[in-house]
């Protein structure tokens, strides 16, 4: 079964904090990928990153970073110097490497970021 | 960007009418998803299509019924709505073959059903 799990539910900082929001998936497929969605309050998904199980290289992208560790089954995100634009909620997804191309999506964490 | 649209983005209605969340995508992609969030909670697939004419449920049992008459367009009907069915829909698509990871979503419609 795939399953993805976010253990933090809400999540608040002040303004420049460093903050790391937790994902956990569990798969038995080889091939599959994870995702970090954004979800503002108007309600879109805001797609964030993507990575392939082949690829555990850590990624930076601005004040955004992923720490990838199959070993444990996390796909974590760190924001650091966090801004009250990054309020929103967060959803850690997985895809499966089938035809089907569904996503599998945790509860999703809510960061609030306080000025 | 991604092009693909859904309406109404609000909607409130009262309980026994029957209302059409209306989703469209201008990309020509063939797969397209229907996902349901209920607040606070993670967002479960409701129905999909591979193509025109190809519907299948997803992981949620849901009351709504899809159709898939046209490639860009994938509606969602449900025929008496109940405070049940207060939610988020979002609908999403994807680029076809091996790329199908990349989904596309729309901004979403919020029913409140009173």
């Amino acid at each position: 079964a795939q399953k993805v799990t976010q253990a933090q539910t809400e999540i608040s900082v002040v303004e420049k904090e460093d903050v790391t929001l937790d994902c956990v998936y569990e798969t038995r497929d080889t091939t599959y990928y994870l995702f970090w969605y954004k979800q503002p309050p108007s309600g879109e998904l805001v797609f964030l990153i993507r990575r392939n199980s082949f690829d555990e290289q850590n990624e930076i992208s601005g004040r955004y970073s992923w720490n990838f560790q199959k070993s444990t089954s996390s796909f974590n995100f760190t924001i650091t110097a966090s801004q009250v634009v990054d309020s929103a909620v967060y959803f850690c997804a997985l895809y499966r490497g089938s035809t089907l191309g569904r996503l599998y999506f945790g509860r999703g964490t809510q960061l609030t970021v306080w000025p | 960007e991604a092009d693909i649209y859904q309406t109404p983005r609000y909607l409130v209605i009262g309980t026994g009418k029957k209302i059409t969340l209306e989703c469209s995508q201008t990309m020509g992609h063939d797969k397209m998803y229907w996902y349901q969030q209920d607040p606070g909670m993670e967002l479960h697939l409701i129905h999909y299509s591979y193509g025109v004419n190809s519907t299948e449920k997803g992981d949620l049992s849901s009351e709504s019924t899809v159709s898939r008459i046209r490639t860009e367009h994938f509606p969602l009907t449900l025929e008496s709505a109940r405070p049940s069915h207060t939610s988020q829909y979002l609908c999403a698509s994807s680029v076809p073959g091996g790329r199908a990871f990349e989904q596309y979503f729309g901004p979403g419609t919020r029913l409140t059903v009173t």
